[in-house]
């Protein structure tokens, strides 16, 4: 299996536009995961999906963030409009929790810089 | 929720000695503890975990202990080589793993 892919890998934007991050997960993974990570805050957990469905959305900063899950092989997170703010590498994790205790196994990650 | 804090935030060791990390939790039902390990510029990968019905494991230089009572871990590196240098997060879940909080991380450098 190739892992978990994310693209595109950097994306600059300017502010005001909408970013697009995309994630396929590992195939027959039922757990994905998108986390944000910047010095100031760490790493944070901003959503998770368990078959598709997203379980806990709490860790999305504000509504202008929004993420999907359309199938078992795609999720994307969507910020519109971007805000410099939004500066930072987002990753995309994916785990399989068949027998409890899932290790995580996370995507390369988006660098995001909004100008 | 969950809170997990580590500590310290920076570690510098010479080389071939010892490094320990520490974290504390906050919610008593927290039944698993991962350790990830981040280089430079890399995504975070596993290095060891433990269970909540156990209190040490060990793989190879590295060992994590679990004191329950206190709700600390630890992770324990010996013999730190230059490649152990990165960015170290430690995590609590009360859910067996299906999703976890992360800690602030532990930066290590290992000095020749």
């Amino acid at each position: 299996d190739a892992g978990v892919i994310q693209s595109p890998r950097h994306e600059v934007t300017e502010m005001g536009q909408e970013v697009t991050l995309r994630c396929k997960p590992i195939s027959g993974h039922d757990y994905l995961f998108w986390y944000r990570q910047t010095m100031m805050r760490g790493l944070e957990l901003l959503i998770y999906f368990n078959n598709n469905v997203p379980i806990d959305d709490s860790g999305m900063p504000e509504d202008r963030f929004s993420a999907k899950m359309p199938n078992a092989s795609f999720s994307t997170l969507k910020i519109q409009p971007s805000e410099p703010r939004d500066s930072a590498v987002y990753f995309c994790a994916s785990s399989f929790w068949g027998l409890g205790y899932n290790e995580q196994f996370f995507g390369p990650g988006t660098r995001l810089t909004v100008l | 929720g969950e809170n997990v804090e580590q500590h310290p935030s920076t570690l510098s060791v010479q080389e071939g000695d010892s490094a320990v990390i520490k974290c504390t939790y906050s919610d008593s039902a927290s039944n698993y503890f991962p350790w990830y390990k981040q280089e430079l510029g890399k995504r975070p990968q596993l290095i060891i975990d433990i269970r909540s019905n156990v209190g040490e494991k060990k793989d190879q230089r590295i060992a994590v202990t679990l004191n329950k009572t206190a709700k600390h871990f630890s992770l324990h590196i010996t013999e730190t080589q230059p490649e152990d240098s990165a960015v170290y997060f430690c995590a609590a879940s009360v859910n067996y793993g299906q999703n976890f909080v992360f800690g602030p991380g532990t930066r290590l450098s290992v000095l020749p």
